[in-house]
């Protein structure tokens, strides 16, 4: 069984769409990420959300939102896709100081 | 203010030597040290973490770390190279509510 899974792998879409990426855990961590690779590989936090609180990247722009229907599940929505967001995107989660468990990643590109 | 620096960008080394990846750090308190592995078109893999105890951590695929509090650093390291090490290596440090400062990557190579 896959630890952290998201999907979908590779998702090429137009500027201006809205999509979605989903991202699921079943390790019973309580906290899950949303990081963004970008075309030199540096790694960006968008976001990290628990059951209590939800920490947002400032830099992260408001087209980007998460979306958390329970404590094993959390999406990634964005609207108004721009050429500038095609990145790798990667979830994780994790449990106290155990460290970060990934997902394998979906590779974006805006066309 | 909390960071991370891998000070090199690309590290070459020949099959057979020893590696090292440097990774230093700068925290308040003590420090949560991690390291990950990116094989390509993959997601990061965990390699080891220091906690406390030992300064030499032992890890995955031979790997291991040596924590120098002087030094402020934990750097990456391995007795003798594969071509299957051929990888990007991220040291990360714990800041806050156990979330991690990522330094910005190292590309290791390994030539045959």
């Amino acid at each position: 069984d896959t630890a952290v899974s998201q999907t979908p792998k590779y998702l090429v879409t137009q500027m201006g769409n809205d999509k979605s990426i989903k991202c699921e855990q079943n390790l019973g961590h309580d906290t899950m990420y949303w990081y963004k690779q970008d075309s030199k590989k540096f790694l960006k936090i968008m976001f990290s959300y628990n059951n209590k609180e939800l920490i947002i990247n400032e830099t992260v722009p408001n087209r980007f939102s998460p979306k958390s229907p329970d404590k094993a599940h959390l999406n990634l929505h964005i609207n108004s896709l721009e050429l500038g967001d095609s990145a790798v995107y990667f979830c994780a989660s994790s449990q106290g100081e155990s460290g970060y468990t990934f997902g394998s990643g979906t590779r974006l590109t805006v066309v | 203010a909390q960071s991370v620096a891998q000070p090199e960008d690309q590290v070459n080394v020949a099959e057979g030597n020893p590696l090292t990846v440097k990774c230093t750090y700068s925290v308040s308190g003590n420090p949560y040290l991690f390291w990950y592995v990116q094989y390509p078109n993959r997601g990061l893999q965990f390699l080891l973490k220091y906690i406390t105890g030992d300064n030499l951590v032992k890890g995955s695929y031979g790997f291991e770390a040596e924590f120098n509090k002087s030094q402020t650093s934990f750097h990456l390291k391995k007795p003798s190279a594969l071509v299957s090490d051929s990888a990007l290596y991220f040291c990360a440090v714990v800041y806050s509510n156990y979330q991690l400062i990522w330094g910005a990557g190292t590309k290791l190579i390994i030539k045959p």
